[in-house]
């Protein structure tokens, strides 16, 4: 168990629906990132949080946006969807106390995204 | 630009053997940071090791142990006896200061009975 939980763990909706996936990171950790892994692919960073603010970001669309809450869970919300949005989502968290991004990625369990 | 890439797309092996994975990355930093994660069928991300590159020293951890050879921009993953419940894709990252982890596209490794 990494100590980063993730709700819900499957959830299956239809295309052009929106939907909320959250992630509650490790005690302590300031950094919150997502993921987004399809069929047989690798990972794909998404966007990361840091303490509240928006850190990074990758290959998000424009239909996806995050946010982290002041108690430091995230949540990212999928909207208009589409077939192609079917995925395992991650959360991950680090410490990152320095900010340096270079600190071990405690992954969440992952919420399973199915697109209908 | 930072890369990683794998020689493998799949391994199969039976039990017992020892297998390596490989990992090759691509950076201009001199200070960064490997990593290897697992990820069973189950579907979860397990974190297995972070490595520095000032450190050198191969590391060995049970049936696991790491070669990381900054000469050739290896980090090198071997199980030693290898079990079924190895079978899982296996995941190299490289971090450098600042930027996003760098994920390689996965090995999966097939251990038969």
């Amino acid at each position: 168990d990494s100590g980063v939980t993730q709700t819900p763990k499957h959830l299956i909706t239809a295309t052009g629906q929106r939907v909320t996936l959250r992630c509650s990171p490790r005690s302590g950790d300031l950094s919150v990132y997502w993921y987004q892994q399809s069929l047989d692919q690798g990972l794909q960073f998404l966007i990361q949080y840091y303490n509240g603010e928006e850190r990074a970001k990758g290959n998000i669309l424009e239909r996806f946006s995050a946010q982290q809450f002041p108690d430091l869970h995230s949540e990212l919300n999928l909207s208009s969807l589409e077939l192609g949005d079917s995925a395992l989502y991650f959360c991950a968290s680090s410490v990152d106390e320095q900010g340096s991004n270079t600190d071990t990625q405690y992954f969440g369990p992952g919420t399973r995204l199915t697109v209908l | 630009a930072q890369k990683v890439t794998r020689a493998q797309t799949e391994i199969s092996v039976v039990e017992k053997e020892d297998v390596t994975l490989d990992c090759v990355y691509e950076t201009r930093d001199t200070t960064y940071y490997l990593f290897w994660y697992k990820q069973p069928p189950s579907g979860e991300l397990v974190f297995l090791i972070r490595r520095n590159s000032f450190d050198e020293q191969n590391e060995i951890s049970g049936r696991y142990s790491w070669n990381f050879q900054k000469s050739t921009s290896s980090f090198n993953f071997t199980i030693t006896a290898s079990q079924v419940v190895d079978s899982a894709v296996y995941f190299c990252a490289l971090s450098t200061y600042g930027q996003n982890f760098v994920f390689g596209p996965g090995t999966r490794l097939s251990v038969l009975p």
